[in-house]
This record gives structure tokens, sequence and C-alpha cells, in this order.
């Protein structure tokens, strides 16, 4: 079983609609990720949060929205998508440390389909 | 910037089989560490192996090795006695300790094994 929990594990929405992926660990991890997966390619990075605070956005479109409530829980609030946004979003976490020896522990993916 | 290249769409192999899937870097730090994941068709990345740039000895967990060649920069790795249950897209992944937030990914390599 994965120590990364990801839900839901898939999601239809409309252009208008409004909806939230979550992700939890219990690892005690204090770097959080989003990627996204379109099909046939690799994880693009997208936010990562560092001791509950936003450290990188890699100018993603605003109508994409990170949380970090506290440190187990990651979202991202979805409005406004557009077609091209559907894919599978990847949560990741990690120790923070100042080493690049930190491995990233993978959730099991949220697929996403915008209509 | 930080550059992964995985030269081989897919590769074949034999089960039983030993097979190298190639991955290649650019970087101008001295200091990084190199990640192989392994993705089945459900989506999860499953951390196979991990080589810090300063680490003499090449990596080896279990089955899979990490053929490390430094002035090269490539960081091959090796599946040795191949099972049904490896086939999936495996990707090579950087991080710079200059930037210990960033994971950056490979384009990956689809690998098929067969009876």
């Amino acid at each position: 079983d994965t120590e990364v929990t990801q839900t839901p594990k898939h999601l239809v929405m409309g252009m208008t609609n409004k909806k939230s992926l979550k992700c939890e660990q219990h690892m005690g991890h204090r770097a959080m990720y989003w990627y996204k997966q379109k099909a046939k390619k690799p994880p693009e990075l997208m936010f990562v949060y560092s001791y509950e605070k936003l450290s990188i956005n890699e100018s993603v479109p605003s109508r994409f929205s990170p949380e970090c409530p506290n440190s187990s829980l990651l979202n991202l609030h979805l409005h406004a998508l557009q077609p091209e946004d559907s894919a599978l979003y990847l949560c990741a976490s990690s120790i923070q440390g100042y080493s690049g020896a930190n491995v990233l522990t993978f959730g099991a993916g949220s697929r996403l389909t915008v209509l | 910037a930080q550059k992964i290249t995985q030269t081989q769409p897919g590769m074949f192999v034999q089960e039983k089989e030993a097979v190298t899937l190639d991955c290649t870097y650019d970087t101008s730090d001295q200091s990084y560490g190199l990640f192989w994941y392994k993705q089945p068709s459900s989506g999860e990345m499953i951390f196979l192996i991990y080589q810090g740039s300063y680490d003499e000895q090449n990596a080896t967990e279990g089955r899979y090795s990490l053929n490390f060649q430094k002035a090269r920069k490539s960081a091959n790795l090796v599946i040795s006695a191949s099972q049904l249950g490896d086939s999936a897209m495996y990707f090579c992944a950087m991080r710079e300790w200059a930037d210990t937030d960033k994971l950056i990914f490979g384009t990956g390599t689809r690998l098929q094994v067969f009876p």
C-alpha cells in the first residue's frame, strides 16, 4: 500500500466546475509536491510546499490553486479548467533537508478529465 | 538548467535476461542526485534506486543496479533477471543539491518483458 494517499482516483469535471484533489501522508515529511503528467509524457513539477509554505510555483495558471493546511495534507483546487488540463495529477512527499538524496514518495495519482 | 535524456523510447527483453536502460544528464553543478523510478500502468511512481554524485560505488538494490559514469554524465539502470512484472515505464530523474526542491524527470523508456 502506498504511504501517500490521493483522492479521488478519478475525476470528471466540466469547465465551469470547482473541484479539489486531496493528498495525505503520515510519514512526517515536510516537503510536498504536485506533479502533472500528460499521457506518454514525464511528470512535470507544478508546486512544492516546504514546511507548509509554497516554495516553488512553476508558472502554473491560476486556475490551479494549491493549499497546504497542515504538514500532512496537500490540496489542489481546480476552477475553470480547460480540456487540455486533463492529465494524471501526482502528489509526492519527502523529507525536507539540504540534500539531493531525499527520495520522493508518490501517491497513485488522480486522473482528471475535463469535458 | 538541468536536463535528462533517455534515448530509448521502448525496449524489449526476454524474461530472465538482463536489460540496460540509458540515461544521460546535463548539469553544471558538482553536487546532485540521480534517481530511477518505475511507473506501471496503474500510474504510481515507484522509487527504485539512487546515486549521489559523490558516491564512488555504483548503487545496487536487489535486481537493480546503476552504472554511474560521472565523466560521461550517464546513469544507466541495469535490471538483472527480468520478470514479467518489470514491464512498465522507467524514468530517470535528477535533483541538484543547490535546488533540492526540484526533481526533474527524463522522457522515460517503456520496457516490455516477454516470456
